[in-house]
């Protein structure tokens, strides 16, 4: 089945600065890869997600890049704020699975 | 709408006890699906389903049971439960498709004793 690994485990950035989370897959089938923010006590909740047909996305103060030949994409998070603190998860789908990544703790410091 | 609900939001059991974790939605969703999510290991599938009447195993379905009588329902049954089912379990529903968003509940948290 697909592998997806998720980098950095933790991450605390400064407010304002950018924080990046990469992720690689395994499986060059996989199409369809969505980004997940979960907050304490919640369930994870879609943020952006980009198809294999389509290099970057953005979406105000986030975007997603996509790398099929390398298998990798990332999320990027720019002018972090303090409500941006939370727990990432990228995902990688194939057929009718979705394989996660084992999640990044991002801590915004105000 | 009420999107994905799940009853009970916690669950104390004792090893070999049975249960079922509840999950509705009201969005027309063909396709529902069980995760299990543990510390430092992401979430997992248990167990999906396409449609009523359809269900397939995902990465980790030993223990659990699934059924899928209506499109807005899709319980899942502990047979016997043990200690290392002792997890948040959330369930999510999409429309149907690899690339259409999928939607989570708020999550039970179970311990098994």
């Amino acid at each position: 089945g697909e592998n997806v690994e998720q980098h950095p485990s933790t991450l605390s950035v400064q407010e304002g600065d950018s924080a990046v989370i990469k992720c690689t897959y395994s499986d060059s089938a996989s199409n369809y890869f969505p980004w997940y923010k979960q907050e304490l006590g919640k369930g994870p909740q879609l943020i952006i997600d980009i198809r294999s047909n389509v290099g970057e996305k953005k979406d105000q103060r986030i975007a997603v890049t996509l790398n099929k030949t390398a298998k990798h994409f990332s999320l990027h998070i720019t002018e972090t704020q303090p409500e941006d603190s939370a727990v990432y998860f990228c995902a990688a789908n194939t057929g009718n699975q979705f394989y996660f990544g084992t999640g990044t703790s991002l801590t915004v410091i105000p | 709408n009420a999107g994905v609900t799940q009853t009970p939001k916690f669950q104390v059991l004792k090893t070999g006890q049975s249960m079922t974790l509840q999950c509705a939605q009201d969005m027309n969703h063909e396709y529902m699906s069980w995760y299990r999510q543990d510390p430092g290991m992401g979430l997992r599938l248990i167990h999906y389903s396409v449609g009523a009447g359809i269900t397939d195993q995902g990465e980790v379905p030993n223990g659990y049971n699934v059924s899928r009588s209506t499109t807005e329902d899709f319980p899942l049954r502990l047979l016997s439960a043990a200690p290392s089912q002792t997890s948040v379990y959330f369930c999510a529903s999409r429309i149907a498709g690899g690339t259409d968003t999928q939607y989570f509940g708020p999550g039970t948290r179970l311990t098994v004793l």
